[in-house]
């Protein structure tokens, strides 16, 4: 089975501009999240998504936003691009919010920079 | 919120001998605990997780990792290092009081097996 897959896998923009990271969860798997890493630390919790809606934000600004579509999969969309939006950009997912398991499946990940 | 701790930045070790990382933690209630690993250039792989039961909890590629309450400890460790283990690894706790699976990561430790 496939994993958790991400696109694109490197991307460059400029101060200002929009962006759009996309995600397909595993196969059966209902929930989303996504994490910010920047250089030298560890993931930061965005979002998580389960049945389309929206189940946990972190301590990001509006400029992030998220959704999840009927098939699971996911977008992440950030607008007016800061320098400091350079980071990894991280998608798990999970059979659900509160699977007894608990395990999230990370993605290979988004290599944003802003220039 | 919940949180965890990783003190040291890089633990190098001799190929073949015992392999530790930190974590602490602090939680309210019951923790939930992970330990992720990341190679270059990839995304993070899960290596094993304490919900509940034994402490020590055996994980992916002979690793396992002891569940200390007393000293709020999820240490994790392999009796013989190789060097296809250095990267970076990562512990991380639920952080969402609802049960979701949001996580909150320590900053990582940097392993690195000396041949």
């Amino acid at each position: 089975d496939a994993g958790v897959t991400q696109s694109p896998t490197h991307l460059i923009k400029t101060r200002g501009q929009q962006v759009t990271l996309r995600c397909s969860p595993i196969s059966g798997h209902k929930s989303v999240s996504w994490y910010q890493q920047v250089l030298g630390q560890g993931p930061q919790f965005i979002f998580q998504y389960y049945e389309k809606e929206e189940r946990g934000r972190g301590n990001f600004p509006d400029r992030f936003s998220a959704r999840q579509f009927p098939n699971y999969s996911s977008e992440l969309n950030v607008n007016a691009l800061l320098l400091g939006d350079s980071a990894l950009y991280l998608c798990a997912s999970s059979l659900g919010p509160r699977d007894r398991f608990y395990e999230q499946y990370f993605g290979p990940g988004t290599r944003l920079t802003v220039t | 919120a919940q949180s965890v701790a990783q003190p040291e930045d890089q633990v190098n070790v001799a190929e073949g001998n015992p392999l530790t990382v930190k974590c602490t933690y602090s939680v309210s209630g019951n923790p939930y605990l992970f330990w992720y690993v990341q190679y270059p250039n990839r995304g993070l792989q899960f290596l094993l997780k304490y919900i509940t039961g034994d402490n020590l909890v055996k994980g992916s590629y002979g690793f396992e990792a002891e569940f200390n309450k007393s000293q709020t400890s999820f240490h994790l460790k392999k009796p013989s290092a190789l060097v296809s283990d250095s990267a970076l690894y990562f512990c991380a706790v639920r952080d969402d009081i609802y049960g979701n699976n949001r996580l909150a990561f320590g900053k990582g430790n940097q392993v690195v097996v000396i041949p």
